[in-house]
């Protein structure tokens, strides 16, 4: 089975903060991505990386950075929080190319204060 | 116009009863199709895959209609375990085109 870990699954912050939230998957898996799900929206792509430090843009990547250093982590910065970030916070996985089903974490749900 | 399109629910169903959800794309360019379970503040788990004209797992059938641009879930025997979200997921084979529902909710009652 894959397993997909989330460092936290609550975090509160202030605003302004720099926050953190990693992913480490054990399946050797070359594509990672992080998503926010919000009520009524569904889950967006933030960003996703198919490759040790190669990233792309998803639909929402304003306020968010990444970093892919090993292929089994995949981080999601926020680089000076604000409460609209308040969300859950959901990292995925897809293993070789030509499968496109998603496995994922037990999700992070941040609140900005 | 959103790119997946999902009756938000609840829908209210007894023990036993079995339950249908459609989901329609409006990308006729998507080819791969997904039906995820997700439970109340836990994350989405694969449910099923749809890749070609249906699938079938026990009391769960998954059809895809390409012509309508819809894929359908069927739940037969509902479970009171089967209350849950469940979302609809398209893909355009391509990494950074998944597109997400916003689910439907499903309330299974003894």
């Amino acid at each position: 089975d894959v397993k997909v870990t989330q460092s936290s699954r609550y975090l509160v912050k202030r605003t302004g903060e720099k926050v953190f939230l990693e992913c480490v998957q054990d399946m050797d898996h070359e594509n990672m991505f992080w998503y926010r799900q919000d009520p009524g929206l569904g889950l967006r792509l933030i960003y996703f990386s198919y490759d040790v430090k190669m990233k792309e843009k998803g639909d929402i990547p304003e306020g968010y950075s990444v970093s892919r250093e090993k292929k089994e982590r995949f981080s999601l910065i926020l680089e000076s929080a604000s409460t609209n970030q308040t969300s859950m916070y959901l990292c995925a996985t897809t293993g070789a190319s030509g499968t496109y089903e998603q496995y994922f974490g037990p999700g992070t749900r941040l609140t900005v204060t | 116009r959103k790119e997946v399109e999902q009756d938000p629910g609840p829908f209210n169903v007894p023990e036993g009863a079995t339950v249908a959800f459609n989901c329609t794309y409006s990308n006729s360019a998507s080819q791969s199709f997904f039906w995820y379970r997700q439970d109340c503040r836990k994350e989405p788990k694969l449910l099923m895959s749809v890749y070609s004209s249906g699938n079938e797992d026990g009391r769960f059938t998954a059809q895809l209609n390409r012509a309508s641009q819809y894929i359908s879930l069927l739940i037969r025997d509902s479970k009171l375990s089967d209350s849950a979200t469940y979302l609809c997921v398209v893909n355009e084979n391509n990494f950074n085109k998944f597109y997400f529902g916003s689910g439907t909710k499903l309330n299974v009652k003894p």
